[in-house]
Parts: structure tokens; sequence; C-alpha cells
């Protein structure tokens, strides 16, 4: 079983649509859970950071962590063609010593005009 | 202004070669990590660096790697003698667990 499983898509939606982008994880040491946005051939860009279980909003986005059922989401609203891009889940925990990061696969999405 | 700049952007290396891979945060920062994504892949972990020591390194992170932080700004990723393999992005990120990470745009290393 994969650390992080995450959906790759790709995933097609009409613009204004509300998008619901999961990662499931299995090491129950995880503590903090991020967002990220990649375009192509770039640097992942942080969107959103929660340390705790609950829901975590920021403008048109919404994060949500389940530690109990191992589960994170990411909800956009009022999608926009320009959020167009991969989006990953990344996952941390603090035994290692070295503060490292375990990302999922990415879901590509397209929000269509 | 980017808080990581990462230089070159491409670097195109011949089998066998060293690389040199940098990267300049903007401010100061004691968390320093450098990650690979090969292409269609995940981003994965190579090695993390604190108080100019590595503190976790991966699988990946043999004996052919090696970081640096020669003059207290830069923060160099070496590759000593490249395999195709190695063709991936590389991304330099800082920050830590509390405040989130904060990764460059890249530096996309293709190896002929």
């Amino acid at each position: 079983q994969k650390e992080v499983e995450q959906d790759p898509g790709p995933l097609s939606v009409p613009e204004g649509a509300i998008v619901s982008l999961n990662c499931t994880y299995s090491n129950s040491a995880f503590q903090y859970f991020m967002w990220y946005r990649q375009y192509s051939r770039k640097g992942p860009e942080l969107l959103m950071y929660t340390y705790s279980s609950g829901n975590k909003e920021d403008g048109r986005f919404t994060a949500q962590v389940d530690k109990s059922s191992k589960y994170i989401s990411l909800f956009i609203r009022d999608s926009q063609p320009s959020d167009s891009a991969t989006y990953l889940c990344a996952m941390g925990d603090l035994t290692g010593g070295g503060n490292k990061l375990t990302f999922g696969t990415g879901t590509q999405l397209k929000v269509e005009l | 202004e980017p808080e990581v700049t990462q230089t070159p952007s491409h670097q195109v290396t011949q089998m066998g070669q060293e690389v040199i891979l940098r990267c300049v945060p903007i401010s100061n920062h004691l968390y320093f990590y450098w990650y690979r994504q090969i292409l269609g892949q995940k981003v994965e972990f190579l090695v993390s660096f604190y108080n100019n020591e590595i503190s976790e390194k991966s699988e990946i992170f043999d004996d052919q790697f090696s970081v640096e932080r020669p003059d207290g700004s830069n923060f160099t990723l070496k590759i000593r003698s490249t395999k195709l393999e190695d063709s991936a992005m590389y991304f330099c990120a800082i920050g830590q667990g509390a405040v989130g990470y904060t990764f460059g745009s890249g530096t996309r290393l293709t190896v002929v």
C-alpha cells in the first residue's frame, strides 16, 4: 500500500463548478498536511496548510482533514480556467528529524469555459 | 520576486559528468531541502539540511549525491557522475512543518 494515494485524474469540470480533490494516507505519524498547485514544468506552489483535523478556509479554497479516516480533501469553489493545473497533496511528520514531505501523485484538473 | 531562486533553469549534461544545481533563498532560513520529480511521476524527497549538516536523506540520495552550503547563502546539490535515470526536475525548498514549505521553480536536468 502506498503511503499517500491520490487519483491522478484527469478531472474536467465546467467553469463555476465546485471541485473536490482527495488523498488518503496510511501513515498514522503524519501530522501536517498541505496542498500544492503545480503548473507544467514549474515548482509546487503552496495553497493550503493545516496541522489538525477539521476545516480551514482561504478564499475559494477549503482544506479538510479527517485524521481518524486518514483522508484529506481540497475544495475549490467557483472554479476558474486559471485553476487548471495539477494539485498535489503532501504530508509530513516530525519523527524522522528531517521534516520531509511525502507527496501524492497529483490530480490533473482542467476547468473548461 | 520568488523566495527561492534556482539556477540553472535547464541543464543538459552527458552521462558520467558532474553537475551542480544551485539554490538561493531570499531571506535567512534554517531548513533546506532538495526534492526531485521525474517526468510524469510524483515529487520525491531527496535530502534535508539543517545547521549545516544533513538531517535526513532518502534511499535515492546515495553516494553520488552531496549537498553543501558553501557561503552561507547558496545551497547546492552535486551529482558526481550522472546517469540517464537522474534526468528529472530538481526542486529546492525552504521551511519547516510548523509554517509550511516554499519550493523554487526548479532545475530541469537532462542527462544524455
